[in-house]
């Protein structure tokens, strides 16, 4: 089957400490993305990729980066300069980008600071 | 559910009974919407989108209407079932951007 893999489901981190959030999708993908999830608020986008070797800063990349070294994988380190790192993070990819085609999200990674 | 937490708005509804879920958009130039749900610890799944060139599309059990006067998006769910209790949210996005913008979600709660 198709789809897109976030791994791990639940990761802590602590205080100063790097970690990498996992994303791979097998769908032959051209975009892929990273978005914030936090209670009563929408999502909001972090990165996003719309080909290899490319990546382009959202609304809040401050404490965040990201690489695409390959068109299945597009994995997020939250550095220690986030302050709130504390949230669920949600991976998605679409076919292309623009109005014409809906995300494919994956399953999520809910992050803690401990 | 853990991901979308304490302080959604919440509809409750009779097993049976249809549901009506409302979005209000901001951005007039947006042309493409779409409904996601999103159950308790997974991410959120495509359920029925609509172009700005049409005001009503209908799925399987959904229909979503469109009013674009008045900047609002609505997913109507028919006999509702159990397996429907989700967070709904619906996003819109416009031509030559990558970029979404998402409601913040319902919280829909089907009774026995």
């Amino acid at each position: 089957d198709g789809g897109i893999t976030q791994s791990p489901k639940y990761l802590f981190r602590k205080e100063g400490q790097n970690v990498t959030l996992s994303c791979e999708q097998n769908l032959n993908h051209d975009a892929m993305y990273w978005y914030r999830q936090d209670p009563g608020q929408g999502l909001r986008l972090i990165y996003y990729s719309q080909i290899v070797n490319d990546f382009q800063k959202g609304d809040i990349a401050e404490g965040y980066s990201v690489s695409r070294e390959k068109k299945e994988s597009f994995p997020l380190t939250v550095t220690s300069a986030q302050k709130n790192p504390t949230a669920f993070y949600l991976c998605a990819s679409s076919i292309g980008g623009g109005s014409n085609y809906g995300y494919t999200f994956g399953s999520g990674t809910r992050l803690t600071v401990v | 559910g853990e991901n979308v937490g304490l302080h959604l708005p919440t509809l409750s509804v009779q097993e049976g009974d249809n549901s009506i879920i409302n979005c209000a958009y901001s951005n007039s130039a947006s042309d493409y919407f779409i409904w996601y749900k999103q159950e308790s610890g997974k991410g959120p799944q495509f359920i029925i989108d609509i172009r700005s060139n049409m005001d009503k599309r209908q799925g399987q059990r959904v229909t979503v209407l469109l009013n674009k006067t008045v900047k609002h998006l609505s997913l109507q769910i028919a006999a509702t079932q159990p397996g429907d209790s989700a967070v709904y949210f619906c996003a819109d996005t416009f031509s030559g951007t990558y970029k979404y913008i998402f409601g913040t979600g319902t919280r829909l709660k089907v009774l026995a």
